[in-house]
């Protein structure tokens, strides 16, 4: 049971090179999230899927866009790649109105 | 944007006391939640309290929930250095399942 996993842990990228991140859970869990952490920001969120089929926008979704593969996988993809998306990025599951579970991050530099 | 904040944004205090965070967001809620973040590592669930609950222990946690005051606090009795972390309140409400996040108060726990 290996709970959230996230690959890759770290990636750097050039400007304009695109990328996707991976993110599964085992869990069974409906809900997923994409997640971006910058200092002194807090927790930002992408996107989110309340189940699956169905993906939001939610307050930093300029940039990026999911796909919810199936009940386990919610991948994020970079398009274009900018410096301002230099980030840790985070995902997590959760079942709704409960805890949130979260990966190891994926270390993300773009120059 | 975020819904909590967090209070004060960094403690430092020697192992053996407690340690006191505060939480206060701004919209009614279905439930608060903290979590707890070392450095470098994803966040972990550490206490749900519900909008209908006043008080909630987890073993040296204790959360409290005052939401006629739209505030809560996260006492960590007798701290160890293994608590220093980073803590975050979040906010879950209405029918969406997002969570709101706080930006987090910095926990040192000095041996």
């Amino acid at each position: 049971n290996a709970g959230v996993t996230q690959t890759p842990k770290f990636q750097v990228l050039k400007t304009g090179q695109s990328m996707t991140l991976q993110c599964a859970q085992d869990m069974n869990h409906n809900s997923m999230y994409w997640y971006r952490q910058d200092p002194g920001m807090g927790l930002r969120l992408i996107y989110y899927s309340a189940s699956e089929g169905t993906t939001d926008k939610g307050e930093v979704p300029n940039g990026y866009n999911v796909s919810r593969l199936n009940k386990r996988e919610f991948s994020l993809r970079l398009e274009s790649a900018a410096p301002s998306q230099t980030s840790v990025y985070f995902c997590a599951s959760s079942e709704s109105r409960t805890e949130q579970y979260f990966g190891p991050g994926t270390r993300l530099t773009v120059t | 944007s975020q819904q909590g904040e967090e209070d004060p944004q960094a403690l430092s205090i020697q192992e053996g006391e407690n340690a006191t965070m505060n939480c206060s967001y701004k919209t009614s809620i279905n439930n608060l939640q903290w979590y707890r973040q070392n450095s470098g590592r994803g966040l972990v669930h550490l206490i749900l309290i519900r909008s209908n609950e006043r008080e909630k222990h987890s073993g040296r946690l204790r959360v409290t929930l005052d939401t006629s005051k739209k505030s809560s606090s996260l006492l960590i009795t007798a701290s160890r250095a293994a608590d220093t972390a980073s803590y975050f309140c979040a906010t879950e409400a209405g029918n969406n399942r997002k969570l709101i996040w706080g930006l987090g108060t910095s926990l040192a726990v000095n041996p």
